[in-house]
């Protein structure tokens, strides 16, 4: 069975540029969930997809976006880039429904932003 | 909101026994989560804990006590390959359901010889 993918894996970008980040879940997986990873904030929930609808939402900034298409993979959106989105975006994928919602990460994208 | 807190770094032995904390604060609680994180990859699962008690898979067991906010991770017969980071997250109780975890910030293990 595949694993969780994240394309790309690096990204440079400048400061007000905007990035779409993408991620294919295990195949059968219904939830997406993105993660922002920084050194000084560790793992941050940015939103949860489940069905092509956004079930949960953590505390970012509106410039922060996603979708879930009807195969289940999902993109993000950051608009109006910051230094301080320079993290890796990691992505993890699980079943949504049953217990215990074991999510699997995929390897992460990691965004420069200069 | 949730609030999350793991030691920052912790040094133990190759063959030893290592106890990782974990204290939560939380306004609704639905599964507490350990994941196990090496240096440039990805998180991978390791435990996962909803009720009371101590929940054992091989090397590695998780305890939770709800009514102390309270877990631990225990690594037992240490090896240099758990050198990582370990992750401590917790699940909020949401109407909707799903899935939004917040984590702690990590314990950085080192195994030495």
């Amino acid at each position: 069975k595949a694993g969780v993918t994240q394309t790309p894996r690096y990204l440079i970008k400048t400061r007000g540029q905007q990035v779409t980040l993408s991620c294919s879940p295990i195949s059968g997986h219904r939830s997406v969930s993105w993660y922002q990873q920084t050194p000084g904030q560790g793992l941050q929930f940015l939103f949860e997809y489940f069905s092509e609808t956004q079930r949960n939402k953590g505390n970012f900034p509106g410039r922060f976006s996603g979708r879930q298409f009807s195969n289940s993979r999902s993109e993000m959106n950051v608009s109006t880039l910051e230094l301080g989105d320079s993290a890796l975006y990691l992505c993890a994928s699980s079943t949504g429904t049953g217990s215990p919602y074991e999510q699997y990460f995929g390897p992460g994208t990691r965004l420069t932003v200069t | 909101g949730q609030n999350i807190d793991q030691p920052t770094e912790m040094t133990a032995t190759e063959g030893a026994i290592v106890q990782i904390n974990c204290t939560y604060q939380t306004s609704g609680f639905n599964g507490l989560f350990w994941y196990q994180q090496h240096a440039g990859e990805a998180p991978t699962f390791l435990s996962y804990n909803v009720l009371d008690g101590l929940e054992e898979k091989g090397r590695f067991s998780s305890f939770l006590s709800r009514s102390k906010g309270y877990s631990y991770l225990l690594l037992k017969e240490l090896q240099m390959k758990d050198s990582a980071s370990y992750l401590c997250a917790v699940r909020d109780r949401r109407r909707g359901g799903g899935n939004k975890l917040t984590f702690g910030t990590g314990t950085q293990l080192k195994v030495e010889l």
